[in-house]
C-alpha cells in the first residue's frame, strides 16, 4: 500500500530534550516536506527537500533541522524543544511532476512540549 | 503575504443539503493548482479535488465539484448531498507550478459540521 509513515503518533516532551519525529514514503516520490498545523493558520512549511541530500527552508524553519540521505526518509528534527513548537506536524510527499502532482501526507505527530 | 484565503472559520448545513465552502487565492503566476483536502477528526489529511489553472471546466469528483471563477480567483468548494461523515476541517491549497521548489500553500481552514 502507498503511504507516508510518521513516527510517533504523539508525544510529550520537556523544553530542551532533542527529538526525532521520523517519515517514510514508499512511493519513490522525490519531494518531500514537512508541514506544522496550527489553529487558524492552516499548515504551514517548515522545511522541504526536492531529492536526497538537497534541502531548504519552507516558511517556518527557527527551531527545526532535517536531513534527507535516503529517497525514502526525512526525519524532523528538533535539537531544542520549546512550547512554541507544540502543534501538529505532517510530513508529506510528492513525485514532483505531473498532475495533480498533489502531496500525500503521513498520519500527523501531534508534539506538546513542556 | 496571505496566498490562500479562506473567509468561513465554521459552517453548518443540514444533512441531505448541498454547502458552499469558500476559497480565494493570490497569484502571478499563469500556471498552478488548486487542491481541496479534508481533514476529519482522526486527523489524517485526505486530497478531494484539484483544479488547474488551464482547465475550463470545472473539477468533479462524486459529490464534491470545484466552482473555479479564474476572473475572480476563487476556488470555491461544492459539496452536495451532505452527509454527517462530511463533518469535518476542509483546506483550501494552491501550487505554483513555475516555482522552483514546487511547494503548497494552504488556507486557514473551514470546520464543516453537518447536523442530522
Amino acid at each position: 500500500e502507498a503511504q507516508v509513515t510518521q513516527n510517533p503518533r504523539y508525544l510529550i516532551t520537556v523544553t530542551g530534550k532533542k527529538l526525532t519525529v521520523t517519515c517514510s514514503q514508499n512511493m519513490n516520490h522525490e519531494y518531500m516536506s514537512w508541514y506544522r498545523q496550527d489553529p487558524g493558520l492552516g499548515l504551514r512549511q517548515i522545511y522541504y527537500s526536492m531529492n536526497v541530500e538537497v534541502t531548504d527552508k519552507g516558511d517556518v524553519p527557527e527551531g527545526y533541522k532535517v536531513s534527507r540521505k535516503e529517497k525514502r526518509n526525512f526525519p524532523l528534527i528538533l535539537e531544542s524543544p520549546s512550547p512554541n513548537q507544540t502543534s501538529l506536524y505532517f510530513c508529506a510527499s510528492s513525485s514532483g511532476q505531473g498532475i495533480p502532482n498533489e502531496q500525500f501526507f503521513g498520519p500527523g505527530t501531534r508534539l506538546t512540549v513542556l | 503575504a496571505q496566498k490562500i484565503t479562506q473567509t468561513q472559520p465554521g459552517m453548518f448545513v443540514q444533512e441531505k443539503e448541498a454547502v458552499t465552502l469558500d476559497c480565494t487565492y493570490d497569484t502571478s503566476d499563469q500556471s498552478y493548482g488548486l487542491f481541496w483536502y479534508k481533514q476529519p477528526s482522526s486527523g489524517e489529511m485526505i486530497f478531494l479535488i484539484y483544479q488547474g489553472s488551464y482547465d475550463e471546466q470545472n473539477a468533479t469528483e462524486g459529490r464534491y465539484s470545484l466552482n473555479f471563477q479564474k476572473a475572480r480567483k476563487s476556488a470555491n468548494l461544492v459539496i452536495s448531498a451532505s452527509q454527517l461523515g462530511d463533518s469535518a476541517m476542509y483546506f483550501c491549497a494552491m501550487r505554483e507550478v513555475e516555482k522552483v521548489h514546487n511547494d503548497m500553500r494552504f488556507g486557514a481552514g473551514t470546520r464543516l459540521t453537518v447536523k442530522p
